[in-house]
């Protein structure tokens, strides 16, 4: 099953560009790359997936080596509405369709 | 278009009762997902379930839960003879298409307590 590796907490101030590396040294040719986020008392929310190479949306850019073994989730010019967990996940072929959340990154955002 | 819904948000029981949890998934979409996450933890995957139909259970406890989707209303997570340990936040999702690159969406969670 491929594991994950996130730093526990990250602290950032307003207006920053935050990176978030995530580890995935076990990563299988035809898993994805997935981040969600994810606010108190509330679901998590699809911020974006990729397979390789870079992937930009509305929200962030998700960069990922040509070795697949870690991706780097960035949140351009963050606000005080980022501060949530981000988890990254990636998929095992044979474990169907889960989701396999690890313990996620804390970002606080600072004013 | 409505995202996916969970009822209650919040629910209260005492060790013994039954617990059931209900979910409707965004329009369109025939896959739905449930999920556990503890406090200071991640999510747990539960089961997966297409219409009528368990497709992976295999992150259920073998005795006490069960759920179902059928083919008109919403899926049900149900929880015989809860305990003190089943306290968590259980969290429904939904998917257009069962393929392992499509989104999940998830509701808003429902807080269980068991006092």
């Amino acid at each position: 099953l491929a594991k994950t590796t996130q730093p526990i907490s990250m602290d950032s101030y307003e207006g920053q560009e935050v990176n978030i590396t995530c580890s995935h040294n076990n990563i299988a040719t035809n898993d994805y790359i997935t981040w969600y986020q994810q606010f108190p008392s509330q679901g998590p929310r699809f911020i974006i997936q990729g397979y390789k190479t870079k992937v930009t949306n509305e929200v962030a850019s998700l960069f990922i080596p040509a070795d697949r073994k870690s991706s780097t989730l960035s949140l351009p010019r963050v606000s005080l509405s980022d501060t949530a967990v981000y988890y990254c996940l990636v998929g095992d072929g044979n474990a169907g369709n889960m989701l396999t959340f690890g313990g996620g990154t804390r970002l606080m955002v600072k004013p | 278009n409505a995202g996916v819904m969970q009822n209650p948000r919040h629910l209260v029981r005492r060790r013994g009762q039954e617990a059931r949890l209900r979910c409707s998934p965004m329009k369109g979409h025939s896959h739905v997902y449930w999920y556990r996450q503890l406090p200071e933890e991640g999510l747990k995957f539960m089961v997966y379930l297409q219409k009528e139909n368990i497709i992976d259970e295999s992150g259920m406890p073998k005795e006490r839960f069960s759920a179902e989707f059928p083919k008109e209303g919403p899926s049900i997570l149900r929880i015989q003879q809860v305990v003190r340990g089943d306290s968590a936040a259980y969290f429904c999702a939904s998917s257009l298409a069962g393929v392992r690159t499509d989104t999940q969406y998830f509701g808003p969670g429902t807080r269980l307590t068991v006092l």
